[in-house]
């Protein structure tokens, strides 16, 4: 079974510019879920989809992130402007039915702002 | 607020000895407490996870136990191997109103050969 796909693995930007993150859902997974992990510490959430709905956002800085998720399966995460206090691991997680059960990582994108 | 607390920060044994980690919750409301493996520069890997009508749970070398009381878990580790060497994460659910896991802030375990 394919694990979860994340693309960009690395990126690098200077502030005030805009990035995108793109993720790939273990197949029939119909949560999934963003999270921001600074070096030296764990994960955080940012946002939480149930297939197309979002359940759970309340951690999303909205004045510059946003997120979706298309036809319940991939979906992006876009930074627009970035801060310097954005450089962090960018990972994606999608589980297999509700509730935060059984949440299965990808590799994550590595963003540094300059 | 919701809260993870995990200790020790950092952990070395000798290879064949056993590895205790720590965590303490704050949400009494909490159900849910997996314990994830982080290798350097990959997502990290669930690895064992209790629900909280469950006081204890075993896989081969790993093993977990819950003290909904005094509102604490700890993962167990025995026999380490130096493939054991990452950092671990706890984490716990939120309310249960909500999906989210809360996760402590790691221990990077170092396995001695």
């Amino acid at each position: 079974e394919a694990g979860v796909a994340q693309s960009p693995r690395y990126k690098i930007i200077e502030k005030r510019q805009s990035v995108a993150f793109w993720c790939n859902p273990i197949s029939g997974h119909a949560t999934l879920y963003w999270y921001q992990q600074i070096l030296g510490q764990g994960p955080k959430l940012l946002i939480q989809f149930q297939n197309n709905g979002v359940v759970d956002d309340s951690q999303l800085p909205k004045d510059r992130f946003s997120a979706e998720r298309l036809k319940g399966v991939d979906s992006t995460l876009k930074i627009q402007p970035a801060k310097l206090e954005d450089s962090a691991v960018y990972l994606c997680a999608t589980g297999p039915g509700t509730g935060p059960y059984e949440q299965y990582f990808g590799p994550g994108t590595r963003l540094t702002v300059t | 607020g919701e809260n993870v607390e995990q200790h020790p920060s950092t952990l070395s044994v000798q290879e064949g000895d056993s590895a205790v980690i720590k965590c303490t919750y704050s949400d009494s409301a909490s159900n849910y407490f997996p314990w994830y493996k982080q290798e350097l520069g990959k997502g990290p890997q669930l690895i064992i996870d209790i629900r909280s009508n469950v006081g204890e749970k075993k896989d081969q070398r790993i093993a977990v136990t819950l003290n909904k009381t005094a509102k604490h878990f700890s993962l167990h580790i025995t026999e380490t191997q130096p493939e054991d060497s990452a950092v671990y994460f706890c984490a716990a659910s939120g309310s249960q109103s909500s999906y989210k896991l809360i996760f402590g802030s790691g221990t990077r375990l170092l396995v001695r050969p």
